[in-house]
């Protein structure tokens, strides 16, 4: 069965420290992998996307992710987080091909602290 | 990038009414889009899966008689929450796959707050 795990429901960091939101999944085919940020009262946007290739991805606002085929998990990270990327982070799992849809975590809360 | 716009983005309705949200791709065509509803502090669940042209497929448990989805064009989608009650208050989110690519890249609109009183 697909699911997406994400451990961690709330995480508090201080600004300029870094971040790790940790991202597990079970996937019966190849996974295709993403992060998406959702700020208050506001819809999704993509943060990066895995398919294939070279395992550390890089995505907008100085997000990365890396794809642990072993560990099954694509962890998201950021070197030095701003007070703006206090939102909520969902990673998500799919096909790459097909009308599928994306199977969700249960998101994780980032507050930054100044 | 791909853009997705929902409208309208807040809406307030009285118990026994009807309301429709709109998902338009605005800068590719979408043979499919989705539909979420978020429940506060939960993570998005898939109501429904519309296919251009076609009904739409709906999840367990989601009533398509009061969900009614119409995906007429290959950039609009229409959700309308029939004779609404409060307990449908709740945050609806629409995504939609760019048409022909193999990739499943997906994009999601801004959401649509629905406030049922």
């Amino acid at each position: 069965a697909q699911s997406v795990t994400q451990p961690d429901i709330h995480i508090t960091v201080s600004e300029g420290a870094s971040l790790e939101l940790r991202c597990n999944y079970s996937y019966g085919a190849t996974p295709y992998l993403f992060w998406y940020v959702q700020s208050p009262g506001q819809g999704l946007q993509l943060l990066l996307k895995y398919f294939s290739g070279d395992t550390l991805v890089q995505g907008i606002k100085g997000f990365e992710a890396e794809f642990k085929r072993s560990q099954s998990s694509f962890n998201l990270r950021k070197p030095s987080v701003h007070w703006s990327d206090a939102a909520e982070y969902f990673c998500a799992v799919g096909a790459e091909t097909g009308a599928n849809n994306l199977f969700f975590g249960t998101g994780t809360r980032l507050t930054v602290i100044p | 990038g791909a853009v997705v716009s929902q409208h309208p983005s807040r809406v307030i309705c009285k118990s026994g009414t009807s309301v429709k949200i709109e998902c338009r791709s605005l800068d590719f065509q979408a043979t499919t889009m989705f539909w979420y509803r978020q429940f506060p502090k939960q993570s998005l669940m898939l109501m429904a899966t519309s296919n251009e042209g076609s009904k739409a497929t709906y999840e367990q448990g989601v009533e398509k008689d009061k969900f009614l989805i119409n995906h007429a064009s290959l950039t609009l989608s229409t959700l309308t929450v029939t004779s609404a009650h409060p307990e449908d208050s709740s945050f609806y989110i629409c995504s939609a796959r760019v048409s022909g690519t193999t990739r499943n890249t997906i994009y999601f609109g801004e959401g649509s707050w629905l406030t049922v009183v």
